[in-house]
């Protein structure tokens, strides 16, 4: 069974430049999860879709980050503009939610470098 | 907010010796609890989770915890130490409530193992 997919797997731009990752689930996954870890530091969510429905997007910078999960299927997350302090890398989870202890698998993850 | 604390950053053993990495956590309800690992430029991957079942959890690579609510710890241990165990250590709860699905990590603990 094929894991979660991101890409691309590293991106360096220009502060004040578009950025995009895209992430391809687990099939039958119905839940998705975009998270950023800076260095040094655990993972922090960024927002979580059920289905097509963002569910939570409490801690989405939404001044200049969005997302979408179009056909609850794929995602794209997206910065504009970025950045200095977006450096980071941008990690992709999905599960399969039901009875709540549901484990969350991850991507390899985009290393954003932003100069 | 649920959260969760990881004593020492970097933790040191030889080869054969005892693994000991160290959460505690803050819940006001029965957590769910994990261990992931990181290796570099990879994704997490699970480790053990602990859904209020068996206090002692096994997990894979030889690596168990266990669960003591009276000191809200999610100690994470390995009996004997190999050097392909050498990596990045995450301890998360998941989250409850409207942030249900959501997992908080702790800032991570790197293991080294040397010969």
């Amino acid at each position: 069974e094929a894991g979660v997919v991101q890409s691309p797997r590293y991106k360096i731009i220009e502060k004040k430049q578009p950025v995009a990752f895209w992430c391809n689930p687990i099939s039958g996954h119905n839940t998705l999860y975009w998270y950023r870890q800076n260095l040094g530091q655990g993972p922090e969510l960024l927002i979580r879709y059920e289905n097509e429905e963002a569910v939570d997007d409490s801690q989405l910078p939404k001044d200049r980050f969005s997302a979408e999960r179009l056909k609850g299927v794929d995602s794209t997350l997206k910065i504009q503009p970025a950045e200095l302090g977006d450096s980071a890398v941008y990690l992709c989870a999905s599960s399969l939610e039901e009875a709540g202890s549901s484990e969350q698998y991850f991507g390899p993850g985009t290393r954003l470098t932003v100069t | 907010a649920q959260s969760v604390t990881q004593l020492g950053s970097h933790v040191s053993v030889s080869e054969g010796a005892l693994v000991l990495l160290r959460c505690n956590y803050s819940s006001s309800v029965p957590p769910y609890l994990f261990w992931y690992v990181q290796y570099p430029n990879q994704g997490l991957q699970l480790l053990l989770k602990y859904t209020s079942a068996a206090t002692l959890v096994k997990g894979i690579n030889g690596f168990e915890a266990e669960f003591k609510k009276s000191e809200t710890s999610f100690h994470l241990t390995k009996p004997s130490a190999h050097m392909s165990d050498a990596a990045e250590y995450f301890c998360a709860v998941r989250e409850t409530g409207t942030s249900y699905g959501k997992l908080t990590f702790g800032q991570g603990t790197i293991l080294t193992v040397h010969p």
